[in-house]
């Protein structure tokens, strides 16, 4: 295991389709994160999940955002009908103590 | 959202010259971690942080947890071209409880000149 796994690393979609990333963590790492990077800033927190509950979510994330756990394994990220505002570098990071490691990231470009 | 003050914002330096940024913030923390984030790629955990006064190093990079709680500093010795990047620091509140969710700082983008 060599890591937090981000697939796919780039997407380029139109405006008002759907898209859903996946992220498999570090295989023991209990603790899974989504974070959203723009340009020039720092990640910001989209969503929390310990095993498979999702236990607590951004106010950033809007009712279009949808992220599952589903075995307290893998995670997907769905955005349905996307916005320009939405285009961003989308990080996966798992934990299982207090050290956090990131993903290679999904940047998502909307046209 | 909250946000760690990080400086400088930028740095442009000659290859050899020891580098240094810091993090404050008006909350306590109980976590301090630095990351380096190349272009396109996600961060890279360089140093954690777990105790007040904790001073620890990593190669080239020495890092420390301010006495205080509110403060981080990292050190970069003898730099050389591949250090470019943008450093973050990031750390959990010290009232996090169970979501180790990460406050950041904006970066310190790095340039180093051969």
């Amino acid at each position: 295991d060599t890591g937090v796994s981000q697939n796919p690393r780039h997407k380029i979609t139109k405006r008002g389709q759907n898209v859903t990333f996946r992220c498999d963590p570090i295989s023991e790492h209990n603790r899974l994160y989504w974070y959203r990077q723009t340009l020039g800033q720092g990640p910001e927190f989209l969503t929390y999940f310990q095993n498979e509950a999702q236990l607590e979510k951004s106010r950033l994330l809007s009712d279009r955002f949808s992220a599952e756990r589903p075995k307290g394994s893998f995670s997907t990220l769905e955005i349905q009908r996307t916005e320009q505002g939405d285009s961003a570098m989308y990080l996966c990071a798992s934990s299982l103590r207090r050290e956090t490691f990131f993903g290679q990231g999904t940047r998502l470009t909307v046209v | 959202g909250q946000q760690l003050n990080q400086s400088p914002q930028s740095m442009f330096i000659q290859e050899g010259e020891d580098v240094s940024m810091n993090c404050t913030s008006s909350s306590i923390f109980n976590t301090w971690l630095w990351y380096k984030q190349d272009p396109g790629e996600g961060p890279v955990l360089l140093i954690a942080l777990y105790k007040a006064g904790e001073l620890t190093s990593n190669g080239r990079l020495t890092a420390q947890f301010g006495i205080t709680r509110k403060d981080s500093f990292l050190n970069i010795s003898a730099s050389i071209p591949s250090d470019v990047g943008i450093y973050f620091c990031a750390g959990h509140l010290g009232n996090a409880g169970n979501n180790r969710k990460l406050i950041w700082g904006l970066g310190t983008s790095l340039a180093v000149n051969p």
